[in-house]
């Protein structure tokens, strides 16, 4: 068991471009979610997938944004046309299969910044 | 709609003394409730859960919390602070009827002084 990963770890980029972030989940976990997290505030959920599937989007997940998770293993967030309001920690955490007893484990995050 | 409210953004206490966190919470339907601790630089880490079964819950590195559903509370404490529990502290909560979406409260950051 490896824990969650993100990568990159840190993103900084220009107003205007996209970027994509990507997440690998705890080994045979169906259930993967993404939050969003500025200074000073808890995370904020994004949406989820159980396994490929898209289950849920917050009203947070603007039209600019878009995940995926095409096998069911990792999955992509990617931000087009990047705002500096998008300045956050992107989360990723992962579950084993979406029972209330699960725990979702989450990984460092990736630090966007966007000049 | 479910929210979290903290009460205190920031929270001093010295070593040995005892730790509380607060935690009052908003749910039109039964919640589960949450502590997370987040490490400088590090994911979050989950303290303890409750889902319905015992009102006081014990999690880790000696951490735990009571449901009081008359106060709609959940606070968390530890009966003396370790320098090592200097850390960001976030309470969450989920619906049963939708246990995947978490609302996270905006944290508590705990300083401990020697």
């Amino acid at each position: 068991d490896t824990g969650v990963s993100q990568n990159p770890r840190h993103k900084i980029t220009k107003r205007g471009q996209n970027v994509t972030f990507r997440c690998d989940p705890i080994s045979e976990h169906n259930r993967l979610y993404w939050y969003r997290q500025t200074l000073g505030q808890g995370p904020e959920f994004l949406t989820y997938f159980q396994n490929e599937a898209q289950l849920e989007k917050s009203r947070l997940l603007s039209d600019r944004f878009s995940a995926e998770r095409p096998k069911g293993s990792f999955s992509t967030l990617e931000i087009q046309r990047t705002e500096q309001g998008d300045s956050a920690m992107y989360l990723c955490a992962s579950s084993p299969g979406g029972l209330v007893t699960d725990t979702q484990y989450f990984g460092p995050g990736t630090r966007l910044t966007v000049l | 709609a479910q929210s979290v409210t903290q009460l205190g953004s920031h929270v001093s206490v010295s070593e040995g003394a005892l730790v509380l966190l607060r935690c009052n919470y908003s749910s039109s339907v039964p919640p589960y409730l949450f502590w997370y601790v987040q490490y400088p630089n590090q994911g979050l880490q989950l303290l303890l859960k409750y889902t319905s079964a015992a009102t006081l819950v014990k999690g880790i590195n000696g951490f735990e919390a009571e449901f009081k559903k008359s106060e709609t509370s959940f606070h968390l404490t530890k009966p003396s602070a370790h320098m090592s529990d200097a850390a960001e502290y976030f309470c969450a909560v989920s619906e049963k009827t939708s246990y995947d979406k978490v609302i996270f409260g905006p944290g508590t950051s705990l300083s401990v002084i020697p």
